[in-house]
């Protein structure tokens, strides 16, 4: 069964760190490239961040630029967000989702997602 | 960045009838030279996370209804449900993945029944 599964996500102070993880299974890992989406309570979707299939490229949102780190290890088929510097405007549900082999491609699977509260 | 405005907000509709949620991109997400618009439709029911139903604006993603159907080309686009049934209860988004990045979502489109 492809699958993503998303963890880490808990209640950290305004100016912490926290580090999300997406275990994925069922699928060719290295393959796809991976995003981060979030929404925060009661809102929309957000796009936060995506990394190529081989991981040499990565992209941000402006709102989380310097803030947010992207990586994956494609021995672990494993996907991760650090999230330092985190404000009350960060606290959402993170959701870690499969793109294509190509980043011009819709996002076709998606994690059950991951709570990330900041507050003091 | 490709802002994209979903209409209506809500919507409530009758058990069997039809359901049409409107998209509007900013700026054109057809590249000409494959013909192909750069837009998605996903659903979010409460608690659960996004699902892709369409893609390319009118592919339907495996193992969705027929009565779900994409169209349009360029800046507009509609998701329509053709008879709407209780599961279709959600919250429907659309989205680019042409100008990127950001990918831009919708604000979403709220469905209910009548």
């Amino acid at each position: 069964e492809v699958q993503l599964v998303d963890f880490g996500g808990g209640l950290v102070q305004p100016g912490g760190s926290l580090r999300l993880s997406c275990a994925a299974s069922g699928f060719t890992f290295t393959t796809y490239c991976m995003h981060w989406v979030r929404q925060a309570p009661g809102k929309g979707l957000e796009w936060v961040a995506n990394m190529k299939p081989d991981g040499s490229e990565q992209y941000y949102v402006d709102s989380v630029k310097g803030r947010f780190t992207i990586s994956r290890d494609n021995a672990k088929n494993s996907l991760y967000l650090q999230m330092n510097s985190l404000r009350a405007e960060d606290t959402a549900v993170y959701y870690c989702a499969r793109g294509g082999a190509s980043r011009y491609a819709p996002f076709d699977i998606w994690g059950q997602g991951t709570m990330v509260t900041v507050s003091s | 960045d490709i802002v994209m405005t979903q209409s209506p907000d809500s919507l409530a509709v009758s058990l069997g009838e039809r359901a049409t949620i409107n998209c509007k991109s900013s700026q054109s997400v057809l590249y000409s030279s494959n013909n192909k618009n750069y837009l998605a439709w996903y659903q979010q029911k409460p608690g659960q996370p996004p699902k892709l139903l369409i893609y390319w604006a009118s592919t339907r993603e495996s193992g969705v209804p027929d009565r779900f159907s994409g169209s349009g080309s360029g800046t507009d686009f509609a998701l329509t449900i053709s008879s709407l049934q209780a599961e279709d209860v959600a919250v429907y988004y659309c989205q680019q993945y042409y100008t990127i990045p950001p990918y831009t979502f919708g604000q979403g489109t709220k469905l209910e029944i009548k």
